[in-house]
């Protein structure tokens, strides 16, 4: 079946540690994204693409980086500086930006 | 910048009752809106997309309308069931066409 498959469900960070949350879709979409959400609160988006080897920051990206090098699949890379990781991080695909997007099932990060 | 409120944040009510949730967003150029249902711990599933230059749309017992110029948007679930109960979330593409701002959402809790 097509969607979007996120990796791992659960993920624990180290104090200066970076992680990578892994997103790969089989849709065939063009455009992916990574949204943050925080208990109680709607979706913030941290980096979008539209393309391969082409991407975008969003609202929140300091912290963050990605990639794009294939077009099925938009890694996105905790790093030591984003200090308030803690969070149930989406990710979602469109076949271009302005058509509906499809979500994964998300990765929920702790601090251990 | 555009900002998506929802109001209000929880809702509950007894089992066939209507429900009525409400979005609104402050800049009124927008490509679409769309609603979205979230089950605790998932990701976003689209309810109803509505494009701009329309007015509403339905699907089964969801009715969503969008009147653009007051920045409103309301979703309509009629005879709820418990299997309602959920988070919705609102989310409007600017007219760029390429990013989604969400509401807080609400949270619905439909008692047998």
């Amino acid at each position: 079946d097509g969607g979007i498959t996120q990796s791992p469900k659960y993920l624990f960070r180290k104090e200066g540690q970076n992680v990578t949350l892994s997103c790969e879709q089989n849709l065939n979409h063009d455009a992916m994204y990574w949204y943050r959400q925080d208990p109680g609160q709607g979706l913030r988006l941290i980096y979008y693409s539209q393309i391969v080897n082409d991407f975008q920051k969003g609202d929140i990206a300091e912290g963050y980086s990605v990639s794009r090098e294939k077009k099925e699949s938009f890694p996105l890379t905790v790093t030591s500086a984003q200090k308030n990781p803690t969070a149930f991080y989406l990710c979602a695909s469109s076949p271009t930006g302005s058509q509906p997007q499809h979500f994964g099932d998300g990765t929920r990060l702790s601090i251990l | 910048k555009q900002e998506v409120t929802q109001i209000p944040a929880a809702l509950s009510v007894p089992e066939g009752e209507n429900l009525v949730l409400n979005c609104s967003f402050t800049d009124s150029a927008i490509y679409n809106l769309q609603w979205f249902r979230q089950d605790p711990g998932k990701g976003l599933t689209s309810l109803l997309l509505i494009q701009s230059s329309q007015r509403e749309q339905t699907s089964g017992r969801l009715n969503a309308s969008l009147d653009k110029s007051s920045g409103r948007s309301t979703l309509y679930i009629a005879a709820s069931q418990p299997g309602d109960s959920a988070t919705y979330l609102c989310a409007v593409i600017g007219a760029a066409g390429n990013k989604l701002t969400f509401g807080g959402g609400t949270r619905v809790l439909v008692k047998p």
